[in-house]
């Protein structure tokens, strides 16, 4: 069956350090692969989009990695800040539909 | 300030009702669509839309209903059928495109009285 994992459901580190979230997938062949941002009582918020020919993209403090033969991209924060404390969603679209994973709960600790 | 708007913030629905969530988008956005969020599950779609006056069924459609008559407009009705409605919904919209970000409204909680 078709499936997304995200490693953990929690996530705890300390200020300064990088974070990395995985997401695997399972019985897709996605072209591309997003990751969103959502804080607790809101919407996910668009952050990257990584396609399958890009194996690595950044964005300020952001960097996601795309391995098609894993089957798995990694989502890093470099000297994370308690204000990038949130769930981060992996989604990928097989279709014209997205799919989202559950997400990964970080929390970045003073 | 574009965006989309989802009203209201918490809803609440006594058992036999059909209650109706709105979501509404002035980006100029052709897409659509509306997801449901449980506790430890990935969002999950009930429909979405490509152009006015038509949408597809997503993975959990059954008990929901959904019109597109504009649109900036794409409301989300529960109906009496689902049997399990409490959750937080979400709409999103986006450009037509498979590689699109989608742009998400802060939601909606509903709850069983």
């Amino acid at each position: 069956s078709q499936k997304i994992e995200q490693n953990s459901e929690a996530l705890n580190i300390q200020e300064g350090k990088t974070a990395t979230l995985t997401c695997n997938y399972t019985n897709y062949s996605p072209a591309y692969l997003q990751w969103y941002r959502q804080d607790p009582g809101r919407g996910p918020v668009f952050l990257l989009l990584i396609r399958e020919n890009e194996k690595e993209k950044r964005k300020e403090r952001l960097k996601v990695t795309f391995d098609t033969t894993l089957k798995q991209s990694l989502f890093h924060i470099t000297a994370s800040q308690p204000a990038d404390s949130a769930t981060y969603l992996c989604a990928l679209d097989p279709a014209d539909d997205m799919r989202f994973g559950a997400g990964t709960r970080l929390t970045v600790k003073p | 300030d574009g965006g989309i708007t989802q009203s209201p913030k918490y809803l609440f629905r006594k058992e036999g009702q059909n209650v109706t969530l709105s979501c509404e988008q002035n980006l100029n956005h052709d897409a659509m669509y509306w997801y449901r969020q449980d506790p430890g599950q990935g969002l999950r779609l009930i429909y979405y839309s490509q152009i006015v006056n038509d949408f597809q069924k997503g993975d959990i459609a059954e008990g929901y209903s959904v019109s597109r008559e504009k649109k900036e407009s794409f409301p989300l009705t529960v109906t009496s059928a689902q049997k399990n409605p409490t959750a937080f919904y979400l709409c999103a919209s986006s450009i037509l495109g498979v590689d699109q970000p989608q742009h998400f409204g802060d939601g909606t909680r509903l709850s069983i009285l």
